[in-house]
């Protein structure tokens, strides 16, 4: 079964500095990878996703993630991040070629920005 | 217009009771899940439908019980409540695909069980 490690459950920043959210991931096969973000008291957002090609996936809000396969991660940055970057940030992973799509979640980083 | 709605956004029922929660979403998509999130904002799928079939059904105590009456439709029935069912509650819908399709979740159903 796979599974889904952050290691930061919070990583405070100040405003205009770069962050990286970092995620590791374990299958014994080939997944799809992850971000979702969180904003308070409502529902996830789709920040990127990776499923193929060029390891480096740029997303909304400015954000970017690297696959390294080597090392089994797809960490989460930012150059410079904004107040308005609080949130839940959720790394997922979903088993390629199943047909049906089932997320599983990391615990989650929450992402502190202030000025 | 709202693509995936929930009602109520908030729940707070006493230990025994049943109730349930409604999901919809107007995105004409064929596939929806619910999750939950516990006090600890971990996520963790309980169930999804494709065109009203249960397809995921994760280690879920059977006082849940999903009921789709058609394919924009998710609801979820919770018997004999317990403390440890407060959470919050995702719907989410998707396209099915041998290919990732994005899902997008509603707002959350927050339900407390005193």
């Amino acid at each position: 079964a796979q599974s889904v490690t952050q290691l930061d459950s919070q990583v405070p920043v100040f405003e205009e500095a770069p962050v990286e959210l970092r995620c590791n991931y374990s299958s014994s096969v080939s997944v799809y990878l992850f971000w979702y973000v969180q904003y308070p008291n409502q529902g996830l957002q789709l920040l990127l996703k990776y499923l193929s090609g060029s390891t480096l996936v740029k997303g909304i809000n400015g954000f970017e993630a690297e696959f390294n396969k080597s090392q089994t991660s797809f960490h989460l940055r930012k150059p410079s991040v904004h107040i308005s970057d609080t949130a839940e940030y959720f790394c997922a992973v979903s088993l390629m070629n199943t047909g049906f799509q089932k997320l599983v979640f990391g615990t989650g980083t929450r992402l502190l920005v202030s000025p | 217009d709202t693509a995936v709605s929930q009602t109520p956004k908030y729940l707070v029922t006493q230990m025994g009771n049943d109730k349930s929660i409604k999901c919809e979403q107007n995105l004409g998509h064929d596939t929806m899940y619910w999750y939950k999130q516990d006090s600890k904002k971990f996520l963790k799928i309980m169930f999804s439908y494709n065109n009203k079939e249960l397809i995921i059904n994760e280690t879920v105590p059977n006082r849940f019980s999903p009921k789709s009456p058609d394919k924009a439709h998710l609801n979820l029935h919770i018997n004999s409540l317990e403390l440890g069912d407060s959470a919050v509650y995702f719907c989410a819908s998707s396209h099915p695909s041998g290919t990732y399709n994005e899902q997008f979740f509603g707002p959350g159903t927050r339900l407390t069980v005193l």
